[in-house]
C-alpha cells in the first residue's frame, strides 16, 4: 500500500531564516506531488506541483520554492522566512493514470515568529 | 471571485441532527466533486468522490452535484459527536490534474 510521510509535524523559525520542508511517498511509481499551505478560513492554497524528477510548476508567486531531487520526493524551501509564510502546509499525491483522489501527508505547522 | 465558495462556520448542530453542507463554484469545466474530512492537526482524507451531477450515497453521508446551479451538498444523518471536523469540498476539470478546494467548514456536532 502507499503512504506519505510528511515532516517535522510542527516548526518555529526566526524572521529571515532558511526553510526545508520534506517529503516522501512510499509503494508507487512517478506520483504527482503537490505542495499545499492552509490558513484559517482560506483552505487549501496549492504552492506547488510536480509530474516528475526536476519538473515544478509553481502556481503562487512568494518567496517559496520547490524541488524534486528524486521520484517520491518533494522539497519545499526558502531561504529566508517572512512572518507571512506562518501556516499549515501539506503534502499530497495522486497517481499520474487519471482523476483520482489526492492523499495528504498529516501536514506541517510553520510559525514564523 | 473564487473558483470555490464555501462558509467556513463554525456549524454547531446537536447529536443525531442531519447537517447540511454546501459550495457553489464557477468553473463550468469542473467535473469531479470531492468532500474531504479533516480533523485538527491532520491532513485531510477523502469522504465523498462523484463524477458530474447526480447523488452518491455512503453510510450516513450523501453527496449532491447539480452542475446547472453550480452547487454541491454533502448530508451527514444521524450525526455524532466523531464528526465533529472541518469539511473541504474540492472539485477538479477533467484532466484531474489540479484540485481546487473550497475554505472548509468546521462542523461541531454536540453529545
Amino acid at each position: 500500500s502507499q503512504t506519505i510521510h510528511q515532516w517535522p509535524a510542527t516548526l518555529v523559525q526566526p524572521v529571515g531564516s532558511p526553510l526545508s520542508l520534506e517529503c516522501t511517498v512510499e509503494g508507487t511509481s512517478n506520483p504527482n506531488l503537490y505542495w499545499y499551505r492552509q490558513a484559517a478560513g482560506r483552505g487549501l492554497q496549492l504552492l506547488f506541483y510536480s509530474v516528475g524528477i526536476g519538473q515544478i510548476s509553481s502556481e503562487v508567486p512568494q518567496n517559496l520554492s520547490a524541488s524534486r531531487p528524486q521520484d517520491r520526493q518533494f522539497i519545499l524551501s526558502s531561504k529566508k522566512l517572512l512572518l507571512s509564510d506562518s501556516g499549515f502546509y501539506l503534502c499530497a499525491w495522486k497517481p499520474n493514470t487519471g482523476n483520482t483522489e489526492a492523499f495528504f501527508g498529516q501536514g506541517t505547522r510553520l510559525t514564523v515568529v | 471571485q473564487k473558483e470555490v465558495e464555501q462558509d467556513p462556520g463554525p456549524l454547531s448542530v446537536p447529536e443525531g441532527a442531519i447537517v447540511s453542507l454546501n459550495c457553489t463554484y464557477s468553473n463550468s469545466a469542473f467535473q469531479y466533486f470531492m468532500w474531504y474530512r479533516q480533523y485538527s492537526r491532520k491532513g485531510p482524507e477523502l469522504l465523498m468522490y462523484t463524477y458530474s451531477s447526480g447523488n452518491k450515497e455512503d453510510g450516513r453521508f450523501t453527496a449532491q452535484v447539480d452542475k446547472s446551479s453550480k452547487y454541491i451538498s454533502l448530508f451527514i444523518r444521524d450525526s455524532q459527536p466523531s464528526d465533529s471536523a472541518t469539511y473541504l469540498c474540492a472539485m477538479s476539470d477533467a484532466g484531474g490534474f489540479k484540485t481546487i478546494f473550497g475554505a472548509g467548514t468546521r462542523l461541531f456536532v454536540k453529545a
